[in-house]
């Protein structure tokens, strides 16, 4: 069964820490998303990968980092934690060329105290 | 104009009756339509996707109806069943930089009761 499994199912971290959350896939998927979901706001971009160290911006990435050293992982980073980044965040995966559908991760559940 | 507007944000149904949920786009770049449906504790999966040059695809139970001209596009859940019971997000895809990405609506809480 394919999959994308991020590390953390729930994080509690203290204002100011560097966070990191950690996500792995296993269907040799070119690009790899990260994405926070927050009630009344749905889905919304953070950052994405199109190939290892290759990154782009997605629409809202102030606050935010990530690291694709392999192409199985993606990392997103929280360099300075704070509390409006408490949030459900959600890892994607998938084949770059033609649009096509995502395999999520069942996320992280962050809060920030 | 990346924006996808989504409506309901919550929804009851009878088991039984029909869900409808209903999307609205302005970028005409958008070229995939995929609908997602998210249970509690798990990620959002794949329910069923429409390209624009198809006005209707239906999956089982699941039908996208598509309206090019009206940038506006719906999922309806035909008998509706307590397992249906999750939140369901549309999305459009679009190239972005060097890759497709997905833009998502804000989502719709459906319940279908007993």
């Amino acid at each position: 069964d394919v999959k994308v499994t991020q590390s953390s199912r729930y994080l509690v971290k203290r204002t100011g820490e560097k966070v990191f959350l950690e996500c792995v896939q296993d269907m040799d998927h070119e690009n790899m998303f990260w994405y926070r979901q927050d009630p009344g706001l749905g889905l919304r971009l953070i950052y994405f990968s199109y190939d290892v160290k290759m990154k782009e911006k997605g629409d809202i990435p102030e606050g935010y980092s990530v690291s694709r050293e392999k192409k199985e992982r993606f990392s997103l980073i929280l360099e300075s934690a704070s509390t409006n980044q408490t949030s459900m965040y959600l890892c994607a995966s998938s084949f770059s060329g033609s649009p096509r559908g995502y395999t999520f991760g069942s996320g992280t559940r962050l809060t920030v105290v | 104009q990346q924006q996808v507007k989504q409506s309901p944000q919550s929804l009851i149904v009878q088991k039984g009756g029909i869900s409808i949920i209903n999307c609205a786009y302005e970028n005409t770049a958008f070229d995939y339509f995929p609908w997602y449906q998210q249970f509690p504790g798990k990620g959002p999966a794949l329910l069923i996707a429409i390209r624009p040059d198809v006005s209707e695809k239906k999956e089982g139970r699941f039908t996208i109806s598509f309206n090019k001209s009206a940038k506006q596009f719906s999922l309806h859940i035909m008998d509706s069943q307590p397992g249906d019971s999750a939140t369901y997000f549309c999305a459009a895809s679009i190239k972005g930089g060097a890759t497709n990405k997905l833009i998502f609506g804000t989502g719709t809480l459906l319940a279908v009761q007993p």
